[in-house]
Parts: structure tokens; C-alpha cells; sequence
């Protein structure tokens, strides 16, 4: 079992231009959330994904958008990037709960860098 | 909105003394849980606590969850150089999932 998955594992980008980060869950789960993690900060919750569908959504704007397909993977899309995107995004994923009882399993983070 | 609230920041300890970190959330949680994050790493689950009260020890590590539901602490009995990291708490209520700023743990040999 290769764990959770993130691709790719560094990314630098220009004001204005749009990234796409991708993550593969752990075998067995269905949910995939995505958090930005700034230098010395927690992981702030951006948003949750169960049955390809939004299920959660932190204090995010709309310029960050997911999607999640069939087969559980997720991606992430953010869209004209601004400095203070620059972040470690971290993809976990747990199995599916009616409550958010379940361990997170985190990827190792894709760390994005806007210039 | 809720809020998660950790100290302290940082504590630097001496090898073998012990260490603590605390959590306290505005309101009310259905559960906690508590990573480490390693320096360059990712958040690792260390354990889930769910009812009032609760303890749960693992080797030299002890957690609990207070009778209100409202805050929680991790100690860490005669610390090793192993326990360098960063200790998050995340609050577990269904809609948005809150970690806590973290406290980042260093230890001198």
C-alpha cells in the first residue's frame, strides 16, 4: 500500500497563473480533504470531497476550487495565483463517516511556490 | 466561528524532562485529535479521544480530553530527542476540520 499520494512534490509559479495538484487516497478510502499550510502555521481546511461531490468547504475564496473522480483521487485547482498562495498543500484521506470521527492519513504535500 | 487555540508555540526542553501542550477550543467538540508533524514532514494521527473525560496513553506519551469537551492536553513523560516536532490538535465536529497553530517541541541532548 503506497499510503496517500501527491503529485507534484514542488511547483513554482507566476502571479496570476493557475496550478492543478493532484492526490491518490490510501486503498480503501473515500474521502479526500485538502489543506494549505503556510510556514510555521497549522493545516487550514480548505475543502472535502466524498462521492466526487463537495462536502465541506473552509474559509477558502472561489479562486480554489477540487474535484474528485471515480476512482477517489482528487485534485485541487487554484486559480489566478496570488503571493500568499505560496504554501504546503497537503491532500489526507480517511474513510467515509457520517462524523468526522476518522484518522486523517496525510500525503507528503506538494509545496508551491508563487513568484 | 469556532476556534482552536494551542500553547504554547514553542518549548524547549531538556532531554528527559517532561513536556505539555494544551488545546482549547471555543466551543464545544465531538472529538479531538492529535498529530505530529516532523520538521519537513507531514501530519502524522498520534490518537482520537471522543468522550468527556477521557485518558489515553500511549508509552510516554498521555492525552486527555477535558469533562466539557472544550479542551485537551498532551504530556510527554521524560522527553527524547525523538519527540522533536510539532504537536497540532484538530477539532472533529462534522463540517469544517480545525487544527490548532501547534507547538513545536524542541529537545536538547
Amino acid at each position: 500500500d503506497a499510503g496517500v499520494t501527491q503529485s507534484p512534490t514542488h511547483l513554482i509559479k507566476t502571479r496570476g497563473q493557475q496550478v492543478t495538484l493532484r492526490c491518490s487516497p490510501k486503498s480503501g478510502h473515500d474521502t479526500v480533504s485538502w489543506y494549505q499550510q503556510a510556514l510555521g502555521q497549522g493545516p487550514q481546511f480548505i475543502f472535502q470531497y466524498y462521492e466526487e461531490e463537495e462536502r465541506q468547504r473552509g474559509n477558502f475564496p472561489d479562486r480554489f476550487s477540487g474535484h474528485q473522480f471515480p476512482n477517489y483521487s482528487s485534485e485541487l485547482n487554484v486559480n489566478a495565483l496570488l503571493l500568499g498562495d505560496s504554501a504546503l498543500y497537503l491532500c489526507a484521506s480517511s474513510r467515509t463517516s457520517l462524523v468526522s470521527y476518522n484518522e486523517q492519513f496525510f500525503g507528503p504535500g506538494t509545496r508551491l511556490t508563487v513568484l | 466561528g469556532q476556534q482552536v487555540m494551542q500553547i504554547p508555540q514553542y518549548q524547549h526542553v531538556q532531554e528527559g524532562e517532561d513536556f505539555t501542550t494544551y488545546c482549547n477550543s471555543s466551543t464545544t467538540l465531538s472529538n479531538i485529535q492529535w498529530y505530529k508533524q516532523r520538521p519537513g514532514g507531514h501530519p502524522v494521527f498520534l490518537i482520537q479521544l471522543v468522550k468527556s473525560g477521557e485518558v489515553k496513553k500511549q508509552k510516554r506519551l498521555t492525552f486527555q480530553f477535558g469533562e466539557a469537551k472544550k479542551n485537551s492536553s498532551l504530556h510527554i513523560t521524560a522527553t527524547q530527542t525523538t519527540d522533536v516536532g510539532t504537536y497540532f490538535c484538530r477539532s472533529g465536529n462534522t463540517g469544517k476540520l480545525i487544527f490548532g497553530q501547534g507547538t513545536t517541541l524542541q529537545v536538547k541532548p
